[in-house]
């Protein structure tokens, strides 16, 4: 069963827009991570945020995590046709070594 | 620093075939990690692999096997493939096993049962 659940499915935004992304998990974490994948195939590793951190950047990229709502959002600001790909956050259960259990993903579009 | 590397990209296969697929970590990574993605059920952990023991199993059928070799690498094994199979399997390596590693994945192998 997937742990994360990320909201919208779906985005579809114009360059230059900010683009939001939110995930929400169940249990306590050791931390949360952001991945993109484009179509086909493997997933990259954006941002890792440790479960006492709050923000974190990299980039135009931005992370926050809220651990008494149990969520995180992942922020992609002046948005480039090439962030076009699908984005899940992933959680690292407390002593879960490495078993990430991913969420259903957000479709991200930017269109020229 | 060559990235995952896995092989081969495409496999079809019949079902009740098996199959073994490959995943070459990046040098230095001594942890493996294999997860199955599919529309239906998303990405789903398989097994993770660090020193040649498997370490951690997610819930799957014992048709799914794998190893990892002295050299890092790791194969992964299906038996008596079904339909449901068909699926992008992906490999990924980190450097730590451990909390706070991310981890680095492979292209997949896309894997079709019919």
């Amino acid at each position: 069963s997937q742990q994360g659940e990320e909201d919208p499915q779906a985005l579809s935004i114009q360059e230059g827009e900010n683009a939001t992304m939110n995930c929400s998990y169940k249990t306590s974490i050791n931390n949360l991570q952001w991945y993109r994948q484009n179509s086909g195939r493997g997933l990259v590793h954006l941002i890792l945020i440790r479960s006492n951190e709050r923000e974190k950047h990299s980039g135009r990229l931005r992370v926050t995590l809220d651990t008494s709502k149990k969520s995180s959002s992942l922020l992609i600001t002046a948005s480039r046709a090439a962030d076009t790909a699908s984005y899940f956050c992933a959680t690292d259960l407390t002593g879960g070594y490495n078993k990430l259990i991913f969420g259903a993903g957000t479709r991200l579009a930017v269109h020229p | 620093k060559a990235g995952v590397t896995q092989t081969p990209r495409y496999l079809i296969k019949t079902r009740g075939q098996q199959v073994t697929l490959s995943c070459s970590p990046i040098s230095g990574h001594r942890s493996v990690s294999w997860y199955q993605q599919t529309p239906g059920q998303g990405l789903q952990f398989l097994f993770e692999y660090f020193s040649e023991t498997q370490r951690n199993k997610g819930n799957f059928p014992g048709r799914f096997s794998g190893r990892q070799f002295s050299n890092s690498r790791s194969e992964m094994n299906v038996s008596t493939l079904e339909l449901g199979d068909s699926a992008l399997y992906l490999c990924a390596s980190s450097l730590f096993q451990g909390v706070n590693s991310p981890l680095h994945f492979g292209n997949g192998t896309r894997l079709t049962v019919t």
